[in-house]
């Protein structure tokens, strides 16, 4: 059965604060993305990666960074944490080529800066 | 203007009823498209993939038309379990050079009350 894992559902996190969000995939697929959901929004990417140690800015890059050493893992680091950084963030997954458009997605992790 | 917009709802029907969501896309040169379904405090999953000529997976109906460019999902003999957000997703690229990037429309609340 397909799974992505999320290191953690709930996080409460200081204004200034390092903040590592962890995403674990074991379906071996290539690209792995990383979105926030906000009320009114919905789902805007952040970065995504189609490769290990390979990685491209999505809509909204800025404040965030990641890193993807192994396949399975693609991390997402907040180097300091600021309050608009609260929010739900999602990762997710797909295969390359056929069937690239279906996401498995996390659970999530709802993050919250004060 | 957004490149996904969809009616944020939300809908109430009653179980029994038809209900039609429509979304609109802003990318004319957009290839493929899809609905994703996500239920309360849960991840999206996708739903159905929307093809030129319509198409249907049991009570659920998908319509493209490419010259509106506007997308439709059609649910009938509504079920209290189709209490979800859908989502209107857009590739804006053919599925072997985008990497799966996909575009998603901030959601359209349905309620399915007895």
């Amino acid at each position: 059965d397909v799974k992505v894992t999320q290191s953690s559902r709930y996080l409460v996190k200081r204004t200034g604060e390092k903040v590592f969000l962890e995403c674990v995939q074991d379906m071996d697929h290539e690209n792995m993305f990383w979105y926030r959901q906000d009320p009114g929004l919905g789902l805007r990417l952040i970065y995504f990666s189609y490769d290990v140690k390979m990685k491209e800015k999505g809509d909204i890059p800025e404040g965030y960074s990641v890193s993807r050493e192994k396949k399975e893992r693609f991390s997402l680091i907040l180097e300091s944490a600021s309050t608009n950084q609260t929010s739900m963030y999602l990762c997710a997954s797909s295969l390359r080529g056929h069937g690239v458009e279906t996401q498995y997605f996390g659970p999530g992790t709802r993050l919250l800066v004060l | 203007r957004k490149e996904v917009e969809q009616d944020p709802g939300p809908f109430n029907v009653p179980e029994g009823a038809t209900v039609a969501f429509n979304c609109t896309y802003s990318n004319s040169a957009s290839q493929s498209f899809f609905w994703y379904r996500q239920d309360c405090r849960k991840e999206p999953k996708l739903l159905m993939s929307v093809y030129s000529s319509g198409n249907e997976d049991g009570r659920f109906t998908a319509q493209l038309n490419r010259a509106s460019q506007y997308i439709s999902l059609l649910i009938r003999d509504s079920k209290l379990s189709d209490s979800a957000t859908y989502l209107c997703v857009v590739n804006p690229r053919a599925g072997g050079t985008s990497y799966g990037k996909l575009t998603f429309g901030q959601g359209t609340i349905l309620t399915v009350h007895p």
